[in-house]
């Protein structure tokens, strides 16, 4: 089946510095990947679509120069959380969708101290 | 934005019971999905039914749908400790990325 990795899967940083999380399919070509951030107990949110070789597109109250995206492949997307706080400590996690189905990473926990 | 709203929030029994979970959704859709979630994991793909199935069967799972109430539940049969773990529904409204919008889930917990 479709595989999709992320990396780290755990970072902790300080805050004010920036963090870059990889996802990547390994065994399929994704035209469409997806970043999410889901808070302790609490459901997945969407945070932006992007597609490979264009802007990614940001949802409603997600600030774009703060969440990085970066889609410069078709198996390797990446979200840099840039000058992070402790409020953007959270779990992301990213899909990559082959034309019929997303596929989700294992997500990366980010805590910022 | 979410639309999925799922009830019970938690939901505690025993082995070999049965679990069901329900989600409600407000837009249309083009199919709804069920994940699950073990404590700190990613997501784990259960099932997917589009708008025009009523019910489908996998395993011991059983997903129902009925577009006329926007809602949907999730049957987990003759449980098992190995169970336990958060369940979202999803649903896929069509809009061409396959783009998810996911309810607040239900957390499960199976007791030996």
């Amino acid at each position: 089946g479709a595989v999709v990795s992320q990396h780290p899967s755990r970072v902790i940083c300080k805050s004010g510095t920036s963090v870059k999380i990889e996802c990547r399919s390994l065994d399929f070509q994704a035209t469409t990947m997806f970043w999410y951030r889901q808070f302790p107990k609490q459901s997945l949110m969407l945070m932006a679509t992007s597609n490979e070789g264009s802007k990614a597109t940001y949802e409603q109250g997600v600030e774009k120069d703060k969440f990085l995206i970066n889609h410069a492949s078709l198996t390797l997307s990446t979200l840099t959380v840039t000058s992070a706080h402790p409020e953007d400590s959270s779990f992301y996690i990213c899909s990559a969708y082959d034309g019929y189905e997303q596929y989700f990473g294992p997500g990366t926990r980010l805590t910022v101290t | 934005s979410q639309q999925g709203e799922e009830d019970p929030q938690a939901l505690s029994i025993q082995e070999g019971e049965n679990a069901t979970m329900n989600c409600s959704y407000k837009t249309s859709i083009n199919n709804l999905q069920w994940y699950r979630q073990n404590s700190g994991r990613g997501l784990v793909h259960l099932i997917l039914i589009r708008s025009n199935e009523r019910e489908k069967h996998s395993g011991r799972l059983r997903v129902t749908l009925d577009t006329s109430k926007k809602s949907s539940s999730l049957l987990i049969t003759a449980s098992r400790a190995a169970d336990t773990a958060s369940y979202f529904c999803a649903t896929d409204a069509g809009s061409g990325y396959s783009t998810l919008t996911f309810g607040k889930g239900t957390m499960l917990l199976v007791s030996p």
